[in-house]
Protein backbone atom coordinates (compact mmCIF):
# COMPACT_ATOMS: atom_id res chain seq x y z
CA UNK A 1 0.00 0.00 0.00
CA UNK A 2 1.34 3.43 -1.05
CA UNK A 3 1.31 5.89 1.82
CA UNK A 4 -0.43 8.37 -0.29
CA UNK A 5 -3.42 7.31 -2.36
CA UNK A 6 -4.67 10.01 -5.14
CA UNK A 7 -6.67 9.54 -8.28
CA UNK A 8 -5.19 10.26 -11.25
CA UNK A 9 -8.08 11.11 -13.08
CA UNK A 10 -8.23 13.04 -14.86
CA UNK A 11 -11.51 15.08 -13.90
CA UNK A 12 -12.99 17.16 -16.44
CA UNK A 13 -16.01 19.81 -15.64
CA UNK A 14 -17.24 22.77 -16.64
CA UNK A 15 -16.88 26.68 -15.96
CA UNK A 16 -17.88 27.40 -12.87
CA UNK A 17 -18.65 24.14 -11.42
CA UNK A 18 -16.97 23.04 -7.54
CA UNK A 19 -14.40 20.85 -7.85
CA UNK A 20 -13.63 18.37 -5.29
CA UNK A 21 -9.78 16.69 -5.03
CA UNK A 22 -9.03 14.31 -2.38
CA UNK A 23 -5.99 11.85 -0.90
CA UNK A 24 -6.04 9.13 1.92
CA UNK A 25 -2.73 8.32 3.47
CA UNK A 26 -1.49 5.57 5.86
CA UNK A 27 1.43 7.17 7.68
CA UNK A 28 -0.09 8.64 10.96
CA UNK A 29 3.16 10.56 11.56
CA UNK A 30 2.34 13.10 8.92
CA UNK A 31 2.03 16.28 10.30
CA UNK A 32 1.83 19.02 7.72
CA UNK A 33 -1.07 19.07 4.77
CA UNK A 34 0.17 20.45 1.20
CA UNK A 35 -1.70 20.53 -2.20
CA UNK A 36 0.37 21.87 -4.74
CA UNK A 37 -0.64 23.00 -8.12
CA UNK A 38 1.39 22.41 -11.42
CA UNK A 39 0.90 23.54 -14.91
CA UNK A 40 1.99 21.43 -17.82
CA UNK A 41 5.85 21.38 -18.18
CA UNK A 42 6.12 23.67 -15.28
CA UNK A 43 7.30 22.71 -11.56
CA UNK A 44 4.59 22.44 -8.99
CA UNK A 45 3.96 25.44 -6.86
CA UNK A 46 2.41 25.46 -3.37
CA UNK A 47 -1.82 26.27 -2.91
CA UNK A 48 -2.28 25.60 0.46
CA UNK A 49 -0.59 24.39 3.39
CA UNK A 50 -2.54 23.31 6.82
CA UNK A 51 -1.16 21.55 9.86
CA UNK A 52 -4.32 20.58 12.21
CA UNK A 53 -7.69 19.20 11.27
CA UNK A 54 -10.39 21.52 9.98
CA UNK A 55 -10.79 23.38 7.00
CA UNK A 56 -8.70 26.30 5.77
CA UNK A 57 -9.67 29.12 3.32
CA UNK A 58 -7.86 31.05 0.61
CA UNK A 59 -10.18 32.70 -1.54
CA UNK A 60 -12.34 30.39 -4.10
CA UNK A 61 -9.53 27.01 -2.49
CA UNK A 62 -10.60 25.28 0.73
CA UNK A 63 -8.26 22.42 2.23
CA UNK A 64 -10.33 19.94 4.93
CA UNK A 65 -8.28 17.82 6.70
CA UNK A 66 -9.26 15.10 8.89
CA UNK A 67 -6.89 13.42 10.58
CA UNK A 68 -9.00 10.64 12.31
CA UNK A 69 -9.81 9.03 8.92
CA UNK A 70 -6.43 9.77 7.50
CA UNK A 71 -8.38 12.15 4.65
CA UNK A 72 -7.53 15.27 2.76
CA UNK A 73 -9.37 17.11 0.26
CA UNK A 74 -8.96 20.27 -1.70
CA UNK A 75 -12.17 21.94 -2.91
CA UNK A 76 -12.31 24.81 -5.78
CA UNK A 77 -15.39 27.11 -6.18
CA UNK A 78 -16.78 28.62 -9.40
CA UNK A 79 -13.75 26.95 -10.84
CA UNK A 80 -11.87 28.58 -13.55
CA UNK A 81 -10.74 27.58 -16.94
CA UNK A 82 -7.53 28.58 -15.56
CA UNK A 83 -7.45 25.77 -13.26
CA UNK A 84 -6.64 23.55 -15.38
CA UNK A 85 -3.45 21.78 -14.16
CA UNK A 86 -2.72 18.94 -12.19
CA UNK A 87 -2.97 19.03 -8.21
CA UNK A 88 -0.66 17.01 -5.95
CA UNK A 89 -1.15 16.50 -2.08
CA UNK A 90 1.53 16.55 -0.19
CA UNK A 91 2.05 15.25 3.42
CA UNK A 92 5.16 15.55 5.62
CA UNK A 93 6.81 15.20 9.03
CA UNK A 94 9.90 15.94 10.87
CA UNK A 95 12.32 13.56 9.96
CA UNK A 96 16.97 13.94 10.65
CA UNK A 97 16.22 17.02 11.10
CA UNK A 98 14.13 18.61 7.64
CA UNK A 99 10.62 18.41 6.60
CA UNK A 100 10.39 14.51 4.89
CA UNK A 101 7.85 15.32 2.58
CA UNK A 102 5.24 12.51 0.46
CA UNK A 103 3.77 13.36 -2.67
CA UNK A 104 0.58 11.46 -4.21
CA UNK A 105 0.43 10.91 -7.94
CA UNK A 106 -1.48 13.73 -8.47
CA UNK A 107 -4.76 14.74 -10.09
CA UNK A 108 -5.19 16.33 -13.55
CA UNK A 109 -8.10 18.68 -13.52
CA UNK A 110 -9.51 20.05 -17.05
CA UNK A 111 -12.10 22.95 -15.99
CA UNK A 112 -13.95 23.55 -19.81
CA UNK A 113 -15.29 26.90 -20.66
CA UNK B 1 14.71 37.76 -6.57
CA UNK B 2 14.95 34.86 -9.52
CA UNK B 3 13.26 31.90 -8.64
CA UNK B 4 14.47 28.07 -8.89
CA UNK B 5 16.59 27.57 -12.30
CA UNK B 6 17.38 24.58 -13.77
CA UNK B 7 19.12 23.80 -16.76
CA UNK B 8 18.67 22.12 -19.10
CA UNK B 9 15.12 22.56 -19.72
CA UNK B 10 14.95 19.14 -21.82
CA UNK B 11 18.14 16.79 -22.42
CA UNK B 12 18.03 13.49 -24.83
CA UNK B 13 20.88 11.23 -24.26
CA UNK B 14 21.54 7.80 -25.56
CA UNK B 15 21.65 4.78 -23.27
CA UNK B 16 24.90 4.44 -21.65
CA UNK B 17 26.07 8.09 -21.45
CA UNK B 18 26.77 10.16 -18.25
CA UNK B 19 24.29 13.32 -17.82
CA UNK B 20 24.55 16.34 -15.75
CA UNK B 21 21.59 18.17 -14.68
CA UNK B 22 22.25 21.22 -12.83
CA UNK B 23 19.98 23.51 -10.52
CA UNK B 24 20.24 26.99 -8.79
CA UNK B 25 18.68 27.71 -5.85
CA UNK B 26 16.92 30.73 -4.53
CA UNK B 27 19.46 32.78 -2.68
CA UNK B 28 19.84 32.17 0.78
CA UNK B 29 17.51 28.88 0.87
CA UNK B 30 19.54 26.78 3.17
CA UNK B 31 18.16 23.45 1.79
CA UNK B 32 17.78 21.85 -1.30
CA UNK B 33 16.05 18.75 -3.09
CA UNK B 34 15.56 17.03 -5.90
CA UNK B 35 12.98 14.65 -6.94
CA UNK B 36 11.94 12.72 -10.26
CA UNK B 37 8.88 12.33 -11.58
CA UNK B 38 7.71 9.96 -14.32
CA UNK B 39 4.89 10.43 -16.59
CA UNK B 40 1.66 9.57 -14.71
CA UNK B 41 3.85 9.36 -11.44
CA UNK B 42 4.07 11.64 -8.39
CA UNK B 43 7.11 13.58 -7.24
CA UNK B 44 9.94 10.72 -5.95
CA UNK B 45 12.56 12.31 -3.38
CA UNK B 46 16.23 11.49 -4.36
CA UNK B 47 18.33 13.29 -2.29
CA UNK B 48 18.40 16.82 0.68
CA UNK B 49 21.17 18.77 0.88
CA UNK B 50 20.91 21.24 4.03
CA UNK B 51 24.05 23.37 4.50
CA UNK B 52 27.15 21.89 5.29
CA UNK B 53 25.49 18.95 6.84
CA UNK B 54 26.15 15.49 5.13
CA UNK B 55 23.18 14.70 2.99
CA UNK B 56 20.64 12.92 3.02
CA UNK B 57 20.67 10.40 -0.30
CA UNK B 58 17.86 7.73 1.11
CA UNK B 59 16.39 8.30 -2.66
CA UNK B 60 18.97 8.01 -4.90
CA UNK B 61 17.81 4.17 -6.91
CA UNK B 62 21.10 3.51 -7.72
CA UNK B 63 24.87 3.94 -7.44
CA UNK B 64 24.83 5.33 -11.44
CA UNK B 65 22.76 8.39 -9.19
CA UNK B 66 24.86 10.96 -7.67
CA UNK B 67 24.69 14.83 -6.34
CA UNK B 68 26.54 17.27 -5.06
CA UNK B 69 26.28 20.95 -3.47
CA UNK B 70 28.85 23.33 -2.74
CA UNK B 71 27.80 25.07 0.16
CA UNK B 72 24.48 26.70 -0.15
CA UNK B 73 24.43 26.92 -3.78
CA UNK B 74 24.47 25.61 -7.22
CA UNK B 75 23.85 22.04 -7.07
CA UNK B 76 24.22 19.20 -9.82
CA UNK B 77 22.88 15.72 -9.99
CA UNK B 78 24.54 13.25 -11.86
CA UNK B 79 23.51 10.20 -13.84
CA UNK B 80 26.32 7.76 -15.26
CA UNK B 81 25.35 4.81 -17.70
CA UNK B 82 21.74 5.76 -18.51
CA UNK B 83 19.17 3.73 -18.49
CA UNK B 84 15.57 4.11 -20.87
CA UNK B 85 14.28 3.70 -17.13
CA UNK B 86 15.88 7.25 -16.23
CA UNK B 87 13.75 9.33 -18.64
CA UNK B 88 11.90 11.23 -16.03
CA UNK B 89 11.61 15.06 -15.07
CA UNK B 90 13.88 16.19 -12.62
CA UNK B 91 12.91 18.47 -10.55
CA UNK B 92 14.66 21.14 -7.50
CA UNK B 93 13.17 22.81 -5.39
CA UNK B 94 14.67 25.02 -2.15
CA UNK B 95 13.66 26.45 1.06
CA UNK B 96 14.39 27.69 4.56
CA UNK B 97 14.30 24.85 6.54
CA UNK B 98 11.12 23.77 7.01
CA UNK B 99 9.65 25.86 4.99
CA UNK B 100 7.61 26.07 2.15
CA UNK B 101 9.95 24.54 -1.09
CA UNK B 102 9.77 26.53 -3.97
CA UNK B 103 10.35 24.58 -7.11
CA UNK B 104 12.03 25.08 -9.81
CA UNK B 105 11.21 23.97 -13.67
CA UNK B 106 12.58 20.76 -13.70
CA UNK B 107 14.67 19.37 -16.66
CA UNK B 108 12.92 16.54 -19.27
CA UNK B 109 15.67 13.96 -19.55
CA UNK B 110 14.91 11.36 -22.23
CA UNK B 111 16.59 7.77 -23.04
CA UNK B 112 16.59 6.67 -25.94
Amino acid sequence: QKEVEQDPGPLSVPEGAIVSLNCTYSNSAFQYFMWYRQYSRKGPELLMYTYSSGNKEDGRFTAQVDKSSKYISLFIRDSQPSDSATYLCAMSYHSGGYQKVTFGTGTKLQVIP
Amino acid sequence: GAGVSQSPSNKVTEKGKDVELRCDPISGHTALYWYRQRLGQGLEFLIYFQGNSAPDKSGLPSDRFSAERTGESVSTLTIQRTQQEDSAVYLCASSHVGNEQFFGPGTRLTVL
